[in-house]
């Protein structure tokens, strides 16, 4: 069965940057992108952005564009977020999906990975 | 980039009773839709594709229509399990968009 097993729970303090990785299995990973949506506590959800699992193409938000990276491990079936300069604001549940295609990041978000709890404070 | 303005915010409804939320986007977006239900402290899951596909292994008593610019989401007969916040989400062009929300709960 489709699963993404997201790292554990991080706490930060301002101006640092966290790294995030969501493992898949039960697919074959390079057929599928992957998408990244966090979700303020509270709040709800807002598309980070999306990496093509077969050849690494990114999409990203424009108001994060220059603070967030997008990767990918194939040998791993593995794919990383890392934001940069983190704020208060930051705080937030980190989502990884997969995307039902590898070419176009405007797709359904089908399966979720559990969610990774990303705390900003000093 | 593509608003989608879904409503109500939330919603008390008995068990059995048909509920119905709504999503209107800010453009015509065609039938690139997709309703996700979230429950307290898990992740969002894929209910509805293409506006009106139901997902594999989710019950047939949830439903979704609409074309355009106006989306409809529907239980047709609330369950005590199906308590959670339902969103819209537009997949037409990015940045993806998701609604607000709406949370349902049991009256």
């Amino acid at each position: 069965q489709v699963q993404l097993v997201q790292s554990g729970t991080e706490v930060k303090k301002p101006g640092a940057s966290v790294k995030v990785s969501c493992k898949a299995s039960g697919y074959t990973f390079i057929s599928y992108g992957i998408s990244w949506v966090r979700q303020a506590p509270g709040q709800g959800l807002e598309w980070m952005g999306w990496i093509s699992d077969y050849n690494g193409n990114t999409d990203y938000a424009q108001n994060l564009q220059g603070r967030v990276t997008m990767t990918t491990d194939i040998s791993t079936s593995t794919a990383y977020m890392e934001l940069r300069s983190l704020r208060s604001d930051d705080t937030a549940v980190y989502y990884c999906a997969r995307v039902g295609d590898s070419y176009d990041p405007k797709g359904t978000l089908d399966y979720w990975g559990q969610g990774t709890l990303v705390t900003v404070s000093s | 980039d593509i608003q989608m303005t879904q409503s109500p915010s939330s919603l008390s409804a008995s068990v059995g009773d048909r509920v119905t939320i709504s999503c209107q986007a800010s453009q015509d977006i065609s039938n690139y839709v997709n309703w996700y239900q979230q429950k307290p402290g898990e992740a969002p899951k894929l209910l509805i594709y293409d506006a009106t596909s139901l997902e594999t292994g989710v019950p047939s008593r949830f439903s979704g229509g609409g074309s355009g610019t106006d989306f409809t989401f529907t239980i047709s007969s609330l369950q005590p399990e199906d308590i959670a916040t339902y969103y819209c989400q537009q997949f037409d062009n990015l940045p993806l968009t998701f609604g607000g929300g709406t949370k349902v709960e049991i009256k």
